[in-house]
């Protein structure tokens, strides 16, 4: 089945203590992007990777690292939790397409993240 | 600033009738807009993708149309379904932004029998 796996679904933590998001694609995907989601602001990209090796600034990245070593990975590291970041947090992947049309990105299933 | 507004007051009508959705842009070149369906804990789910040079596009009971002149997407839902029940995201991507893709902030539907 094609999907984006992310993990965990849910954590609370504490303040500064480093995490990592995981999220993982079985399609084959060359883009992959990291979305948060806050109430009353909507989802709000992150950071996203057109391949391996290959990554760029959303809207927020401040506080949030990622990596591309591997087509289907892409981590997001959280290297100094803050309250702020508590939120949702979406990982997707779309196939690249040639003239940049912008084919539908699939969602993972979100992972909730508490930071205390 | 770049804006995509939803309506953001609940959506209620219904069984059987269709449903009407707005999503308004100010500020962006739109190489294309999409629709998402968002249920409660899942993530999004696409819909249907519109380009600029298109007016409208169908897919089974959904429509939209975009007006790149009024800056206005109208998705609708005909013979709406107690299932359809969901939040619509309507995700814009500027012209040579790469995959950058901007949501607005989605519209809850209530479908009721």
């Amino acid at each position: 089945e094609a999907q984006v796996t992310q993990n965990p679904r849910y954590l609370i933590t504490v303040t500064g203590k480093k995490l990592t998001v995981t999220c993982s694609q079985n399609m084959n995907h060359e883009y992959m992007s990291w979305y948060r989601q806050d109430p009353g602001l909507g989802l709000r990209q992150i950071y996203y990777s057109m391949n391996v090796e290959v990554t760029d600034k959303g809207d927020v990245p401040e506080g949030y690292k990622v990596s591309r070593k591997e087509k289907r990975n892409f981590p997001l590291i959280l290297e100094s939790p803050s309250p702020n970041q508590t939120s949702l947090y979406f990982c997707a992947s779309s196939p690249w397409q040639t003239g940049g049309w912008g084919p539908p990105q699939h969602f993972g299933d979100g992972t909730r993240l508490s930071i205390l | 600033s770049q804006k995509i507004e939803q309506n953001s007051e609940a959506l209620n009508i219904q069984e059987g009738k269709t449903a009407t959705l707005t999503c308004n842009y100010t500020n962006y070149s739109p190489a294309y807009l999409q629709w998402y369906r968002q249920d409660p804990g899942r993530g999004p789910v696409f819909l249907l993708l519109i380009r600029e040079n298109e007016k409208e596009k169908r897919k089974e009971r959904l429509k939209v149309t975009f007006d790149t002149t009024l800056k206005q997407s109208l998705f609708h839902i005909t013979a709406s379904q107690p299932a359809d029940s969901a939040t619509y995201l309507c995700a814009l991507a500027r012209k040579n932004s790469g995959y950058a893709l901007n949501f607005g902030k989605g519209t809850s539907l209530l479908v009721t029998p």
